[in-house]
């Protein structure tokens, strides 16, 4: 079944500790993204990537990393979270001139 | 940065009435897209529109975008429950093909 899978799911930590989310597709896409959504404020882009080794900073790229080793991984990094990075977090991926942006089923984060 | 400003922000509707949304940007976009998320689910990629002045269907939903290429809206006819859920617009401004700016979404609620 194509899908992006994102783990973990749920996450409860505390300020400082880093935390990496992973992200996967399995449709060969060339795009992937990260977004952040939080209540009055939409989706906000993080980072996204066109390609391997080829990565972008979004609308609101402070406090996290990413890296695009592989085509079908993207994982997003949290090197020292802050309370105000708890959020619902969604990644995204679509084919290289494709119209159609496939979301994984999201990740709820809460930093202490 | 770039808005995509959306409104209305909540519609509270009775089932077999009409929705519309509306999306304005102050610069001219390359394309924009729509998408729908239900209640404690993901957003659902609905269409992408390109060209000044495009319209497409799918079902009950009508796309528009204007003749500038700088607004957009989502008219839904005779909704239905199933129609439930916060709907998004997407704005490519052709910088790059990976970033989107997100509306903030206009949440749909249907009285049965």
């Amino acid at each position: 079944e194509a899908q992006v899978t994102q783990n973990p799911r749920y996450l409860i930590t505390v300020t400082g500790k880093k935390l990496t989310v992973t992200c996967s597709q399995n449709m060969n896409h060339e795009y992937m993204s990260w977004y952040r959504q939080d209540p009055g404020l939409g989706l906000r882009q993080i980072y996204y990537s066109m390609n391997v080794e080829v990565t972008d900073k979004g609308d609101v790229p402070e406090g996290y990393k990413v890296s695009r080793k592989e085509k079908r991984n993207f994982p997003l990094i949290l090197e020292s979270p802050s309370p105000n990075q708890t959020s619902l977090y969604f990644c995204a991926s679509r084919i290289r001139g494709g119209e159609t942006q496939y979301f994984g089923p999201g990740t709820r984060l809460l930093v202490l | 940065g770039q808005q995509v400003m959306q409104i209305p922000q909540y519609q509270h509707v009775q089932e077999g009435e009409d929705f519309t949304t509306y999306c304005n940007s102050s610069t001219t976009l390359s394309n924009i897209q729509w998408y729908k998320q239900r209640p404690g689910g993901h957003p659902v990629f609905l269409i992408q529109l390109v060209k000044s002045g495009e319209v497409k269907k799918q079902k009950r939903l009508t796309f528009q975008f204007g003749e500038a290429k700088k607004n957009s809206s989502l008219h839904i006819t005779a909704t239905q429950t199933t129609d439930v859920g916060t709907y998004f617009c997407a704005a490519n401004y052709g910088g790059s093909q990976g970033n989107l700016i997100f509306g903030k979404g206009t949440k749909l609620s249907v009285k049965p």
